[in-house]
Formats: C-alpha cells, structure tokens, sequence
C-alpha cells in the first residue's frame, strides 16, 4: 500500500463549480500534511498547510480527519487557472523518523470554460 | 527575497558520465531535500539534510548517487555513471524546521 494515497483523476469540471479531492495517508504518526500544486513541467508550490481543526484560504478549503487518516480539498468557485495537480503531502511518522515528506501522485483537475 | 535556485536548468549527457545538479537553499533555511520526478510520476525522496546532523540518505536508488552540503548551504548532487533510467527532473527543496518546504526549480537531466 502506498503511503500517501489520491485518486488520479483527471477531474473534469465547468467554471464556478465545487470540487473536492480526497487523500487517505497510511502512517497515524504522520505529523503535518499540505496541500501543493503542480503546474505542468513546474515545480511543486505550497497550496496550503492542512491543520486538524480545518482550514480556509479563499475559496480553498482543507480539512484533516486523524482518526480515519485523511484530508481533503474543497475548491469553490472554480476558476480556469486552477487547472492543475494537486498533491497531498504528508510530514515525517516513517520508519526511519526522517523529516522528508512524502508526496501523493496527485489529481489532475482542469476546468473547463 | 529569493528563492531557491538549482542550477542548470537542463542537462543533456551521454550514458557513462558524471552529472552534478547545484541547489542553493533559501538563506536560513536548515533544511535541505532532494527528490526526482520521472514523466508523470509523483514525486521521490533521495536525500535531506538537517543541520550538522548526518544526512538521511534512506531515498538513494544507489551508489551511483551522492550528494554534499558544504557549509550548511549549497548542496551538490552527484550522479556517477549515468543511465538512461536516471532521466528525470530533480528538486531541491529548503525549509525551516517543522515547516513546509519549498521547491527550486529544478535540473532536467536527461542522459542519452
């Protein structure tokens, strides 16, 4: 099993709509989780920090559920310069305790006019 | 401020060779990673960094590869004996402790 799990996509959806990405993590001792995105042939870029309590950035919404290890990604509004990978990334709690972080194969949205 | 820089931003090589990626972190930042990206793959840990602590070298796909970090800043990544399967884009990344990462641009090494 993979340590940071997402479905692929792509995620096809119109201007202005809502949609949510999932991300199930396998380590319960993970230690902090972000969202970044990934332009094509880009590097990645810190989207957001998901904290448990849940948090908004605009119209980015991040939640994190510990108990069932898992986090999401609600974007509002969807706008065509969200076309993107967003990667699920997750903090520390490996084997070997190192600080790395480990990265999701990300979902593909792209929005569409 | 800056960022961090990598530098080149492409490498073509020959089979056999001797590559070396350069990574200059954000200035402070401790902490200093190395991941490569295949076409379309996710994102692989190869190396990090954390002060004087000795490096975690866990991501390493073999000894073909090394990296250094002189003077807590610039790293150098050094890959020996390219492969053809060692094409890929490879990331330096710098953080403070306990924060989020952020990402240089990249070297896109592509070995023929």
């Amino acid at each position: 099993r993979k340590e940071v799990e997402q479905d692929p996509g792509p995620f096809n959806v119109p201007e202005g709509a809502t949609v949510a990405f999932n991300c199930t993590y396998s380590n319960s001792a993970s230690q902090s989780f972000f969202w970044y995105r990934q332009d094509c042939r880009k590097e990645p870029k810190l989207l957001m920090s998901v904290y448990s309590s849940g948090n908004e950035d605009g119209r980015f919404t991040a939640q994190l559920n510990r108990a069932s290890q898992y986090i999401s990604l609600l974007i509002r509004d969807s706008k065509l310069s969200d076309s993107a990978t967003y990667l699920c990334v997750v903090l520390g709690g490996t084997d070997t305790g190192r600080r790395a972080l480990t990265f999701g194969s990300g979902t593909r949205l792209q929005v569409q006019p | 401020g800056a960022g961090v820089s990598q530098s080149p931003s492409n490498k073509v090589t020959e089979k056999g060779k001797d590559v070396e990626l350069r990574c200059d972190p954000i200035s402070g930042h401790t902490a200093l990673y190395w991941y490569r990206q295949s076409l379309g793959q996710g994102l692989e840990f190869l190396i990090y960094f954390q002060g004087n602590s000795a490096p975690d070298k866990s991501g390493l796909p073999s000894d073909r590869f090394s990296a250094e970090r002189t003077g807590g800043s610039v790293s150098t990544l050094t890959i020996q004996r390219t492969q053809q399967e060692d094409s890929a884009v490879y990331l330096c990344a710098s953080s403070l402790d306990l924060s989020p990462q952020f990402f240089g641009p990249g070297t896109r090494l592509t070995v023929l």
